[in-house]
């Protein structure tokens, strides 16, 4: 079936520093794929996501690239803030859904904690 | 509208009762999830709803969980004889269109004693 890895955290960085959560997946065809993003307190929200083989997911300074070739959706910010202190989930959505309900797949999730 | 709703926030229950928690998706969301997610890890699929039609079930949903989702509007997940596993954060899902964002509540948390 299908599955998402992601490194495991939990990840603290200061502030300005590079992120990178890594995150790749075992699925068959060509999922859609997603970040989540949970911050303290609140629900699980879209940070950002891509839906074919090389598209770009961009939002709020964070970016992934899709990679058919290495099956990794890798999540990178070039300078984190404080603010960015959150739960972080890698997810995919099948190419293919008998039922049609293209439910999400998630990784375990990556806790980041950025300190000024 | 002020996105998906789910009551209570907060459960806690003693072993062996029955419990039901509520979801309000989006208004115009055909398309309704639920999942759980225990400490550590991500969020798990249960079910799915298009529109009233329960169309998917994972095979965590034991037979011990039935859902609802009545008129197509909000839906009730109800756990019957409660165990120590079933503690849990319960999440509701919803959105408009496949691989589309999927807006979710703050969760249900669940705690069987």
């Amino acid at each position: 079936g299908d599955s998402v890895t992601q490194m495991e955290g939990p990840v603290t960085l200061s502030e300005e520093a590079f992120l990178t959560i890594n995150c790749t997946y075992t699925a068959t065809g060509y999922p859609s794929l997603f970040w989540y993003v949970q911050y303290p307190g609140e629900g699980l929200q879209l940070l950002l996501k891509a839906t074919k083989a090389d598209d770009k997911g961009s939002n709020k300074g964070f970016e992934a690239t899709y990679r058919k070739e290495t099956t990794s959706f890798h999540l990178e910010k070039g300078s984190v803030q404080v603010s960015d202190s959150a739960v972080y989930f890698c997810a995919l959505s099948p190419s293919y859904s008998g039922a049609g309900s293209y439910q999400l797949t998630f990784g375990k999730g990556t806790k980041l904690s950025v300190i000024p | 509208d002020t996105g998906v709703s789910q009551n209570p926030r907060h459960k806690i229950t003693k072993r062996g009762q029955n419990v039901t928690f509520r979801c309000d998706p989006i208004s115009e969301h055909n398309r309704l999830y639920w999942y759980r997610q225990t400490l550590g890890q991500g969020p798990e699929f249960l079910t799915y709803f298009q529109n009233e039609a329960q169309l998917e079930k994972s095979r965590l949903l034991s037979d011990r969980f039935s859902a609802e989702r009545p008129k197509g509007s909000f839906s009730t997940l109800e756990i019957q004889r409660t165990e120590q596993g079933d503690s849990a954060m319960y999440l509701c899902a919803s959105n408009l269109r496949p691989n589309t964002e999927a807006f979710f509540g703050q969760g249900t948390r669940l705690t069987v004693v």
